[in-house]
Formats: C-alpha cells, sequence, structure tokens
C-alpha cells in the first residue's frame, strides 16, 4: 500500500526560528514529490521535486529530496507568523493520482 | 478567471438525505478530483476523472458517486449521507503538469 508519512503533527515555534518539515514516503511508482501549503481554506502549490539532491527554493523556503532514502524535507528559516499553516506532502504516483501525507500544522508565535 | 468554485461552502444534512456538491473550473484542464479531509488524515482521494466521460475511484469511494458532466464540472453525490462523511470535501483540477489546483472547500455536517 502507497504511504505519505508526514513529521512532526504539529510544531509551534516563535518568530525567527527554522524550522524544518519531513515527509517520508513509500510508493510503488514514484513520479515527483509536491509541497503545498494549506492556510484558511484550499492548498496551493510550493514546490515540485523530482530529481535527488537538487534543492528548489523561493526565498525562506526550501526543500529537498532525497530519492535514495525515500524523504524529503521542507525548511523555513526566519519564520513569520504568516507561515501559520498545514504545510502538506505529495506523491505523484502515476499521470493522474497522488497520496497525500497528513500534513504538519505549523503555528508561529510573535 | 476564477481557477476551481465548489458549492456549497457549507451544508448540513440529516442521516440518509442526499446532496451533491458541485466543481468547475475554467483553466481548460484534462483532470478532476474530489478528495475528503479530515483532522489526522490528510487529503484522501475519493474519485477523480482523467478526462472527460471517465472517471474512477480513489482511496475512499464508498458511499459516493460522480459525474464528469463535461470537461468542466465534476460534481459528488452523497445518495444516502451519514454521520461518517461529515468531512471538509475539496476539488481539484490538474493540466499537463503535476501541480493540483484546488478549490475552496465544502464543509459538510451530516447530524
Amino acid at each position: 500500500e502507497d504511504k505519505v508519512v508526514q513529521s512532526p503533527l504539529s510544531l509551534v515555534v516563535h518568530e525567527g526560528d527554522t524550522v524544518t518539515l519531513n515527509c517520508s514516503y513509500e510508493v510503488t511508482n514514484f513520479r515527483s514529490l509536491l509541497w503545498y501549503k494549506q492556510e484558511k481554506k484550499a492548498p496551493t502549490f510550493l514546490f515540485m521535486l523530482t530529481s535527488s539532491g537538487i534543492e528548489k527554493k523561493s526565498g525562506r523556503l526550501s526543500s529537498i529530496l532525497d530519492k535514495k532514502e525515500l524523504f524529503s524535507i521542507l525548511n523555513i528559516t526566519a519564520t513569520q507568523t504568516g507561515d501559520s499553516a498545514i504545510y502538506l506532502c505529495a506523491v505523484s504516483l502515476n499521470t493522474f493520482s497522488a497520496r497525500f501525507g497528513a500534513g504538519t500544522r505549523l503555528t508561529v508565535k510573535p | 478567471n476564477a481557477g476551481v468554485t465548489q458549492t456549497p461552502k457549507f451544508q448540513v444534512l440529516k442521516t440518509g438525505q442526499s446532496m451533491t456538491l458541485q466543481c468547475a473550473q475554467d483553466m481548460n484542464h484534462n483532470s478532476m478530483y474530489w478528495y475528503r479531509q479530515d483532522p489526522g488524515m490528510g487529503l484522501r482521494l475519493i474519485y477523480y476523472s482523467a478526462s472527460e466521460g471517465t472517471t474512477d475511484k480513489g482511496e475512499v469511494p464508498n458511499g459516493y458517486n460522480v459525474s464528469r458532466l463535461n470537461k468542466r464540472e465534476f460534481s459528488l453525490r452523497l445518495e444516502s449521507a451519514a454521520p461518517s462523511q461529515t468531512s471538509v470535501y475539496f476539488c481539484a483540477s490538474r493540466g499537463a503538469g503535476e501541480t493540483q489546483y484546488f478549490g475552496p472547500g465544502t464543509r459538510l455536517l451530516v447530524l
């Protein structure tokens, strides 16, 4: 059975801290790994990773994939209260479907 | 350009009632999806439609039916709602790339 496991499930930090969110997977067919941010409503796309060792970066957020060890991390540096959200990891299994993890709920306190 | 829209935003049903959740996208995407999101469970795929005229079961299809009415619209029907179907339902669409674009969600409460 295809599995995507995120850790931690919940995290509380203070503004300015750096956080690392983890996503490990065990799937029969891997196409890509995607990170989404979910604030109040719909998840919105952050990154797509397909190759090991290549860091994707957008401002204070960065992510990297390790296809040998079957995991990805999402780093957020100098966190702000606006980073508070649920971060979802998804593995694209084929052309049409993806398996999502349970998400990490990040709370950034002022 | 509205992206993915869903109606209604919120619904309360009694056990045994039926309802249809509507979803439409204006991005000319081929693939569309219905997910449910429950606390601690992440997003679980109910049904998807790879293209107009086709639908397939996802992880948790029991108790649901879908219709891909045309390329734009993909509806989810609960024939006889149960309290276990209380959840937040998201519709999504996907074009040629891997990224899915999500609607704002429908919060459903079944009493």
